[in-house]
């Protein structure tokens, strides 16, 4: 079966430090992946989907910078962290479009 | 461009009555998908139940049925025998079938009373 792990859990970081968050998937081949960010009480915003290694699409201009090394890595990172990048960090695979989307458990980052 | 409207910030209901979770979609795309997902105070995203564009019967999971109504624009989320483990905030979402644009909805929060 398929699983997907994001990590750390939680992450409190200083303005201006660097991030990385990483998410792999398990038990298929070529997802399709995800990350979103989630703000306190508020709905999911995508900030960056792959369809295959190397290949990243940006849906918002932002602080974030996202990369696919591998075919079931997808890394999250920024060079200088603000206090706006605050926020829940989940990430998500899929076999396909219209094929639904299977979260990780998603990384708390607050930063101070 | 498309859009997810979710007019109920939060919801009560008692335990093990129905209850109905509104969704409302904008989108000029033939072909699309509808999901609803399940969030936790544990924060999880948890996939309840989907329903396609081209789907001639509602969708059911369980005890989660999608109510689709096409020419509306709505895809309500209908749980029937509420449980206290069904409180949690509930998104309703779009993905277009011919790119990779998924939408999320506001959420709306359902609490269940015992």
């Amino acid at each position: 079966s398929q699983t997907i792990h994001q990590w750390p859990a939680t992450l409190v970081q200083p303005v201006g430090s660097p991030l990385s968050l990483e998410c792999t998937v398990e038990g298929t081949s070529n997802p399709n992946l995800y990350w979103y960010r989630q703000a306190a009480g508020r709905g999911l915003q995508l900030l960056f989907y792959s369809v295959g290694i190397g290949q990243i699409s940006s849906e918002v201009p932002q602080n974030l910078s996202a990369s696919r090394p591998q075919d079931r890595q997808f890394i999250l990172s920024s060079k200088k962290l603000l206090l706006s990048d605050s926020g829940f960090y989940l990430c998500a695979w899929s076999g396909d479009t219209n094929q639904p989307q299977h979260f990780g458990d998603g990384t708390r980052l607050s930063i101070l | 461009a498309q859009k997810i409207t979710q007019t109920q910030p939060g919801m009560f209901v008692q335990e093990k009555e129905a209850v109905t979770l509104d969704c409302t979609y904008d989108t000029s795309d033939p072909s699309y998908g509808l999901f609803w997902y399940k969030q936790p105070s544990s924060g999880e995203m948890i996939f309840l139940i989907y329903q396609g564009s081209y789907d001639q019967q509602n969708a059911t999971e369980g005890r989660y049925s999608l109510n689709f109504q096409k020419a509306r624009k709505s895809a309500n989320l209908v749980i029937s025998a509420s449980q206290l483990g069904d409180s949690a905030m509930y998104f309703c979402a779009m993905m277009r079938n011919y790119g990779q644009n998924f939408v999320f909805g506001p959420g709306t929060r359902l609490s269940v009373l015992p």
